[in-house]
């Protein structure tokens, strides 16, 4: 069974910075590209970052580029998201999600972990 | 960034109803949409990729169609576990993007 697990969304200052983990089981994690995906409270679905298979890649989104990085360590079988320079407009509930191929070019997620909520408030 | 619309924005429906969403993208995307039901408190699960090809496990009530900028998500005969909030995706190009949202409410 497909798990994704995230940890590490607290209440953070602005200007701040955090740390995402997403703990992966239940596939073979190196095999598949991994995005975030964040929600707004009471708001839609907006893409922040995918890393590739090899960590060769990643996209983010222009709303964060330049202060978050993602990444990844196959051998933990663990996604990450490095945020710098927190605005109020980052408060969100963060989600892993996994890809359906290596690459992530012209794919989509397929499974979602539960998110971790990020506040950003002074 | 590609822009995606949903529409309508919400409404009432009755169990046993169909239902149509419908998305539309500011600029081609072939086939590239994936359809995804969030229900309150939990997170995204995918219905549909490549406009109409059904998620393996989704029951077949869901369906989906469309290619270029104008898709449809249809339920037939809907049941009470599919009042929820619906979500289309490009992945054409990056980045990626959602519409904004479908919320299924019981009439």
């Amino acid at each position: 069974e497909v798990q994704l697990v995230e940890s590490g969304g607290v209440v953070v200052q602005p200007g701040g910075s955090l740390r995402l983990s997403c703990a992966a089981s239940g596939f073979t994690f190196d095999d598949y590209a991994m995005h975030w995906v964040r929600q707004a409270p009471g708001k839609g679905l907006e893409w922040v970052s995918l890393i590739s298979w090899d960590a060769g890649s990643t996209y983010y989104v222009d709303s964060v580029n330049g202060r978050f990085t993602i990444s990844r360590d196959n051998s933990k079988n663990s996604l990450y998201l490095q945020m710098n320079s927190l605005r109020a407009e980052d408060t969100a509930l963060y989600y892993c999600a996994k890809d359906t191929v290596r690459y992530g070019s012209g794919s989509y997620p397929d499974f979602w972990g539960q998110g971790t909520l990020v506040t950003v408030s002074s | 960034a590609i822009r995606m619309t949903q529409s309508p924005s919400s409404f009432s429906a009755s169990t046993g109803d169909r239902v149509t969403i419908t998305c539309r993208a500011s600029q081609g995307i072939s086939s590239y949409l994936a359809w995804y039901q969030q229900k309150p408190g939990k997170a995204p699960k995918l219905l549909i990729y490549a406009a109409s090809t059904l998620q393996s496990g989704v029951p077949s009530r869901f369906s989906g169609s469309g290619s270029g900028t104008d898709f449809t998500l249809t339920i037939t005969c809907l049941q009470s576990e599919d009042f929820a909030t619906y979500y289309c995706q490009q992945y054409y190009t990056y980045p990626p993007t959602f519409g904004g949202g479908t919320k299924v409410e019981i009439k």
